[in-house]
């Protein structure tokens, strides 16, 4: 069974803080994703990754960066939270040759900035 | 206009029920069509996914592509309380996914 593990289930956060959300997935993936999801807006892709150190914007990097240092390890990090960053954070993982349409989630991390 | 519509719900069927759950899209690119099925404080899982026009079964489950009318549809027959979940649609665009918002389905007994 594929899993992804995020390091945890809900946070809360005060406005300007740095925040570290990690992802590891344990089935060699290639590709891993950050996700957020909010009511009404469905998941929107904020990073992805092809590979150890590259990453890529998704639709809505503003906020975000991304670390991945090892092939199952992919970081999501807000440099300074905002209220407007309290969501739903999911991260997946798919092999390569799937072209990313085969994603396996972790069971995200609720985060609440205040 | 958002490249992929779906209506939130919720729906609410008896036990036993045909339920039918709908996605249109409005870019003629897409190719890869997907289901996703996520249960409440879970994250998504893939249910099934299809490649071309038409129909897939996989047990219970049938996914429908019309990419002639920009309509995917996934099919439950005999519907059971434990598939009361939210169905997320997903569509392939180059090198992402794009999600609909989900349809919040209730199957009661």
């Amino acid at each position: 069974d594929v899993k992804v593990t995020q390091s945890s289930r809900y946070l809360v956060k005060r406005t300007g803080e740095k925040v570290f959300l990690e992802c590891v997935q344990d089935m060699d993936h290639e590709n891993m994703f950050w996700y957020r999801q909010d009511p009404g807006l469905g998941l929107r892709l904020i990073y992805f990754s092809y590979d150890v150190k590259m990453k890529e914007k998704g639709d809505i990097p503003e906020g975000y960066s991304v670390s991945r240092e090892k092939k199952e390890r992919f970081s999501l990090i807000l440099e300074s939270a905002s209220t407007n960053q309290t969501s739903m954070y999911l991260c997946a993982s798919s092999l390569h040759q799937t072209g990313g349409t085969e994603q396996y989630f972790g069971p995200g991390t609720r985060l609440t900035v205040t | 206009q958002k490249e992929v519509e779906q209506d939130p719900g919720p729906l609410s069927v008896p036990e036993g029920a045909i339920v039918s759950l709908n996605c249109t899209y409005s870019n003629s690119a897409f190719q890869y069509f997907m289901w996703y099925r996520q249960y409440s404080r879970k994250g998504p899982e893939l249910l099934m996914y299809t490649y071309s026009s038409g129909n897939k079964e996989d047990g219970r489950f049938t996914a429908q592509v019309d990419k002639s009318s920009k309509y995917i549809s996934l099919f439950i027959r005999d519907s059971q309380p434990s598939d009361s979940a939210t169905y997320l649609c997903a569509m392939k665009s180059t090198d992402k996914l794009i999600f609909g918002t989900g349809t919040r389905l209730q199957v009661f007994p």
